[in-house]
């Protein structure tokens, strides 16, 4: 079965500092997909980052980035020059091609910052 | 705004009663996830439903069920309810078919007390 590990309940971070969430997952599938989504206190759900599993490049979008490490299996977060609307909780998930293409979500990590 | 809809946000009732959660996927989706976030066991997949038909089942209790009509709306029904069935569901959209990268846009959720 495969599963994702997100080893921080909590994170905190000073405003314009950079912090690095991590998350591990376990899989025998060799196409997949990786995310990160965040949740703010709305409890919305959104997307922040994607990477497909065949491509060694890492993913960025702005101030976000991944460190993906296939072999180890672990996809880690950067956020840079956090801002105090960063803070949410944050949630690793993975998705590979069965019937269904559904996510399966790490535990989540909270982070807050510091103004 | 990620076009989804959930109705309705908050839903309070007692146990033993039977509930039913809408959701209405954005405009031009065929695939209908439920997603279950509770504080036991996390955010976790719970069924899928592409164009009108079953497509995969996760974590679903026997006393859940749910449906896609004609027009793709889908509900969820909720029955016998229990404490432990106090959470927040999440209902997700996206093009569907088989293709990996198809992204999963969230709603808002239902909030399910049950007192």
């Amino acid at each position: 079965a495969q599963t994702v590990t997100q080893s921080q309940p909590e994170m905190s971070v000073q405003e314009a500092e950079t912090v690095t969430l991590s998350c591990t997952y376990d899989t025998s599938e060799s196409d997949y997909y990786l995310f990160w989504y965040k949740q703010p206190p709305s409890r919305q759900m959104i997307l922040v980052i994607r990477q497909e599993a065949y491509k060694q490049q890492n993913a960025t979008e702005n101030r976000f980035s991944v460190n993906f490490q296939k072999a180890a299996k672990s996809f880690s977060l950067k956020i840079s020059d956090s801002q105090l609307g960063d803070a949410a909780m944050y949630f690793c998930a993975y998705k590979y091609n069965n019937a269904g293409n559904m996510l399966t979500f790490g535990g989540g990590t909270r982070l807050m910052v510091k103004p | 705004d990620s076009g989804v809809t959930q109705t309705p946000k908050h839903l309070i009732t007692a146990t033993g009663q039977r509930v039913t959660l809408r959701c209405s996927p954005r405009s031009g989706d065929l695939s209908v996830y439920w997603y279950q976030q509770s504080l036991d066991q996390g955010l976790q997949f719970l069924i899928q439903y592409y164009n009108g038909e079953e497509r995969a089942k996760g974590n679903i209790l026997e006393r859940f069920s749910a449906q896609q009509f004609p027009d793709l709306h889908s509900e969820l029904n909720l029955s016998s309810l229990e404490l432990g069935d106090s959470a927040l569901y999440f209902c997700a959209s996206s093009v569907g078919g088989t293709a990996l990268n198809n992204e999963q846009f969230f709603g808002p959720g239902t909030r399910l007390t049950v007192l």
